[in-house]
């Protein structure tokens, strides 16, 4: 069974700080998604990388995929009260694009005006 | 991306009552479709993969005869969840695969069930 752990849990920050979400397992995976949940709403999707050392931005985020495919982090700089939400990553292993994804435990963030 | 929706999006029924949720890709023929569950600030727990013309596949302590699941047609999975009790509150999200490289799920927007 593939793990991810997923860390910090929680994270209460201030407009404006910068913060990073880690996401490690000890297998590797074929890829890696980010999606961010807010309440009541399904998990929309942010990101997919699926290169070892691959680094992908999106306005003020940042997603990179570890060199062996085995962790993975998201960074936001200068958080908005806006990005608060539940922050979700998981990782699809073997080698095809097809069958269960392993999610990571989640971080839920909240960014204070 | 593809867009998957769920009806419906909160139901609130009595204990001992069978309650069924649908999920329709509505851009996609999804040969699969994946069930999944989630508590309050926890992340997504897997029940079932659901599959087009044949058995679903449930995961390690799902109870199938509990969950039934239905995968008729490429764009209509149906989760049932019978005999409801109050543990059985949650909220219930569907997702498949966009077929694109790296395996990219779109998940619908969840039901949110509440058995009394």
């Amino acid at each position: 069974t593939q793990l991810l752990e997923q860390s910090p849990q929680f994270l209460s920050i201030q407009e404006g700080e910068n913060l990073t979400v880690y996401c490690n397992s000890s297998s590797v995976f074929s890829s890696l998604q980010w999606y961010r949940q807010e309440p009541g709403e399904g998990p929309v999707l942010l990101v997919t990388v699926v290169t070892g050392g691959e680094v992908k931005k999106l306005k003020r985020l940042t997603f990179q995929f570890g060199d062996a495919r085995k962790d993975s982090s998201l960074h936001i700089t200068a958080a908005q009260p806006g990005d608060t939400g539940l922050y979700l990553c998981a990782g699809r292993a073997g080698g095809t694009s097809y069958g269960k994804l392993t999610f990571g435990q989640g971080t839920i963030l909240t960014v204070h005006p | 991306g593809a867009v998957v929706s769920q009806h419906p999006s909160w139901v609130i029924c009595k204990s001992g009552t069978s309650v069924k949720i649908e999920c329709r890709s509505l851009d996609f023929q999804a040969t699969t479709m994946f069930w999944y569950r989630q508590f309050p600030k926890q992340s997504l727990m897997l029940m079932a993969t659901s599959n087009e013309g044949s058995k679903a596949t449930y995961e390690q302590g799902v109870e199938k005869d509990k969950f039934l699941i239905n995968h008729a047609s490429l764009t209509l999975s149906t989760l049932t969840v019978t005999s409801a009790h109050p543990e059985d509150s949650s909220f219930y999200i569907c997702s498949h695969n966009s077929g694109l490289r790296g395996g990219t799920q779109y998940f619908g927007p969840g039901t949110r069930l509440t058995v009394l």
